[in-house]
C-alpha cells in the first residue's frame, strides 16, 4: 500500500541553524513527490516537487529536497532557518492514476517546526 | 486574483444539519479535489473530479455529495452532520493528472 512516513512529529531549531525534515515513502513505482507547508490557520503552499530528472530539487524560500530511491526518502533541507519558517510541513506522494499521471496525494502526518530566536 | 477560493472560511453548525461548502478556481484547471484534515492535522483525499466527472471517491460516507457544475467549481454538500465531521476541508485543483495541485485556504467546520 502507498504510504508516507514523517518520523518527526515536532522539531525545534534555533534561528540560523540548518534544518532537515525526514520523509520516507512506500510506493511501487517511481513516485511523484511533494513538500507542502502550512502556516497556522492557513492553506497549503507548495514548496517543491520531484517528478523526474535531477534528484536534488530546489524550491521556494530557500528550501531544497533530495530524492534517494535506494532509501525511499525525500528529505527537505534548508541551510539557515528563519523565524518565519515556523509552520507545519507535509510530505506527499502522488499516487498514479488516470492519464499516466497521479490522481491523488497521499500525505504524511506532518512535522511541526518551531524556531527559537 | 485568488487562485483557489473556498466559502465559507468558517462554519459552525449543529448536529443533524445539512451544509454546503463551495470551491472555485480561476486557474483554468480541469481537475479538482476535496481533502479532509482532521484534528491531528492528517490530510486525506475525499473526492477528485476531472472535467466534471467523478474519478475518485475514497470510501467517504454517502452523506457527503460533491457536485461540479462546471470545471471551475466543485462544491461539497454534507447531509446530517455528525460530530466527527468537524475538520478543515481543503479544495485543490490541477491541470490534468500530471501537474501540481494548488490548494485553497480551507473551510473550518465545527459541528456542535
Amino acid at each position: 500500500a502507498q504510504s508516507v512516513t514523517q518520523p518527526d512529529i515536532h522539531i525545534t531549531v534555533s534561528e540560523g541553524a540548518s534544518l532537515e525534515l525526514r520523509c520516507n515513502y512506500s510506493y511501487g513505482a517511481t513516485p511523484y513527490l511533494f513538500w507542502y507547508v502550512q502556516s497556522p490557520g492557513q492553506g497549503l503552499q507548495l514548496l517543491l516537487k520531484y517528478f523526474s530528472g535531477d534528484t536534488l530539487v530546489q524550491g521556494i524560500k530557500g528550501f531544497e529536497a533530495e530524492f534517494k530511491r535506494s532509501q525511499s526518502s525525500f528529505n527537505l533541507r534548508k541551510p539557515s532557518v528563519h523565524w518565519s519558517d515556523a509552520a507545519e510541513y507535509f510530505c506527499a506522494v502522488g499516487a498514479r492514476g488516470f492519464s499516466g499521471g497521479y490522481n491523488k496525494l497521499i500525505f504524511g502526518a506532518g512535522t511541526r517546526l518551531a524556531v527559537h530566536p | 486574483d485568488t487562485a483557489v477560493s473556498q466559502t465559507p472560511k468558517y462554519l459552525v453548525t449543529q448536529m443533524g444539519n445539512d451544509k454546503s461548502i463551495k470551491c472555485e478556481q480561476n486557474l483554468g484547471h480541469d481537475t479538482m479535489y476535496w481533502y479532509k484534515q482532521d484534528s491531528k492535522k492528517f490530510l486525506k483525499i475525499m473526492f477528485s473530479y476531472n472535467n466534471k466527472e467523478l474519478i475518485i471517491n475514497e470510501t467517504v460516507p454517502n452523506r457527503f455529495s460533491p457536485k461540479s457544475p462546471d470545471k471551475a467549481h466543485l462544491n461539497l454538500h454534507i447531509n446530517s452532520l455528525e460530530l466527527g465531521d468537524s475538520a478543515v476541508y481543503f479544495c485543490a485543483s490541477s491541470q490534468g493528472s500530471q501537474e501540481t495541485q494548488y490548494f485553497g485556504p480551507g473551510t473550518r467546520l465545527l459541528v456542535l
